[in-house]
């Protein structure tokens, strides 16, 4: 199993250009996360999908949007980069939201940054 | 107070010694607990689960204390592998996400 993969490894964007952030993960999990990670800070949740065609909003989703159409892939769109983009974004996933089987499995993550 | 709060480190320790974090959470609903680890430029790595009970994995031990809303991981007889930052990883109080602290740096020196 290669687990959770993540594409680009690295990316530079100018400000107002688009880009998407491809997940990946071959463990028939149902559950999937979009963090970010700001240097010296915690990871921050941008959104989440409880199963293929269903996301929801996390703590920080303005200027991100995602979609979900197979159980394995769940991209992550930015409209318009930003500055304030500039992060070590995760991808993450996992077999349930709650008690046994909630640990997260992570991707290797994307440096992006916005000049 | 913030909900998932740890020690701000850096800490500094030499081979052998033994360390151990604090961490805090606010949701006093919280049902599942967790350390991972992560090394510099690095994902994230489940390191070990924290139950109720406590647990023990080798020379790394766990503990909840529910009433406190306090978890602690201890670690013994450092390595020099064991250098990363610790994240203490709670879930939220819809419980359909984790919540995860700064982090503890730990540099462990020969």
């Amino acid at each position: 199993n290669a687990g959770v993969t993540q594409t680009p490894k690295f990316r530079i964007l100018k400000i107002g250009q688009s880009m998407t952030l491809q997940c990946a993960q071959d463990m028939n999990h149902n559950y999937m996360y979009w963090y970010r990670q700001d240097p010296g800070m915690g990871l921050k949740l941008i959104y989440y999908s409880v199963g293929a065609g269903i996301t929801d909003k996390g703590e920080v989703p303005n200027g991100y949007n995602v979609s979900r159409s197979t159980t394995e892939d769940f991209p992550l769109r930015l409209e318009l980069a930003a500055p304030s983009q500039t992060s070590v974004y995760f991808c993450a996933s996992s077999y349930s939201h709650g008690g046994a089987g909630n640990e997260q499995f992570f991707g290797p993550g994307t440096r992006l940054t916005v000049l | 107070r913030k909900e998932v709060e740890q020690d701000p480190g850096p800490f500094n320790v030499p081979e052998g010694a033994t360390v151990a974090f604090n961490c805090t959470y606010s949701n006093s609903a919280s049902q599942s607990f967790f350390w991972y680890r992560q090394d510099c430029r690095k994902e994230p790595k489940l390191l070990m689960s924290v139950y109720s009970s406590g647990n023990e994995d080798g020379r790394f031990t766990a503990q909840l204390n529910r009433a406190s809303q306090y978890i602690s991981l201890l670690i013994r007889d450092s390595k020099l592998s064991d250098s990363a930052t610790y994240l203490c990883v709670v879930n939220n109080q819809a419980g359909t996400a984790l919540i995860f602290g700064k982090g503890t740096t730990l540099s462990v020196s020969s």
